[in-house]
C-alpha cells in the first residue's frame, strides 16, 4: 500500500509568519510531487509541483524535496488569512508507467490568524 | 469558460437507487479521472481513462461504472446506491505524463439517505 502521510493539524500561525507543512511518502520510486490547496467546500487547486531534490520557489511558496528521506515540504512565507485552507500533499508513485496517478495525503489544515 | 465541469453539483437520493454524474473538460487533455473524497476529507482515486480507455481501476465495487464516450467526457454511473457512497466525487483531467498537473472539477456532493 503506497502511503502519503501528513499531520492533520490544524497548524495555526499568525499573519506574516512562515507556515511549514510537511509530508512523507512510502514509495521510494515516486517521481513527481505536488501540493494542492483546498478551501472548504471547494475543489483542490495546484499550488506547487516539484520533481527533483532541492528547493523550488514560486512567489511566497517554496517546495522542498528530499528523496533520500522520502520527504517533501511546503513553506508559505508572509502567511495571509486567505492562505487558511487544507493543504494536500500528492505523490505520483511508480504504479502505472507513463500515466499520472496521484496518491494524496489526508491534508493539513492551516489557520492564519489576523 | 469552465475548464472541468461536473453535473449535478448536488445529488440527494435514496438507498438502492441508480444515479449518474457527468464530467466534461475543455482543456484538450488526454486523461480524465474520478476521485472520491469521504467525510474525513481523504481524496482517493477511483478510475482513470486515457483517450477513452480505462487505465486505472482502484478496486472500486463494480456498482460503479465509468464511461468515456470521447476524451473530453467521463461519466460515472452508480448502481444500487449505499449509505457509504455518500461523499464528494471529483472529476479531474490532465495531459498524459507523470509530471502533468491534474485539474479538478467543482465536485458533486452525493448524499444517500
Amino acid at each position: 500500500q503506497k502511503e502519503v502521510e501528513q499531520n492533520s493539524g490544524p497548524l495555526s500561525v499568525p499573519e506574516g509568519a512562515i507556515a511549514s507543512l510537511n509530508c512523507t511518502y512510502s514509495d521510494r520510486g515516486s517521481q513527481s510531487f505536488f501540493w494542492y490547496r483546498q478551501y472548504s467546500g471547494k475543489s483542490p487547486e495546484l499550488i506547487m509541483s516539484i520533481y527533483s531534490n532541492g528547493d523550488k520557489e514560486d512567489g511566497r511558496f517554496t517546495a522542498q524535496l528530499n528523496k533520500a528521506s522520502q520527504y517533501v515540504s511546503l513553506l508559505i512565507r508572509d502567511s495571509q488569512p486567505s492562505d487558511s485552507a487544507t493543504y494536500l500533499c500528492a505523490v505520483n508513485p511508480v504504479l502505472y508507467s507513463g500515466y499520472s496517478t496521484l496518491t494524496f495525503g489526508k491534508g493539513t489544515m492551516l489557520l492564519v490568524s489576523p | 469558460d469552465t475548464a472541468v465541469s461536473q453535473t449535478p453539483k448536488y445529488l440527494v437520493t435514496q438507498m438502492g437507487n441508480d444515479k449518474s454524474i457527468k464530467c466534461e473538460q475543455n482543456l484538450g487533455h488526454d486523461t480524465m479521472y474520478w476521485y472520491k473524497q469521504d467525510s474525513k476529507k481523504f481524496l482517493k482515486i477511483m478510475f482513470s481513462y486515457n483517450n477513452k480507455e480505462l487505465i486505472i481501476n482502484e478496486t472500486v465495487p463494480n456498482r460503479f461504472s465509468p464511461k468515456s464516450p470521447d476524451k473530453a467526457h467521463l461519466n460515472l454511473h452508480i448502481n444500487s446506491l449505499e449509505l457509504g457512497d455518500s461523499a464528494v466525487y471529483f472529476c479531474a483531467s490532465s495531459q498524459e505524463g507523470i509530471q502533468e498537473t491534474q485539474y479538478f472539477g467543482p465536485g458533486t456532493r452525493l448524499l444517500v439517505l
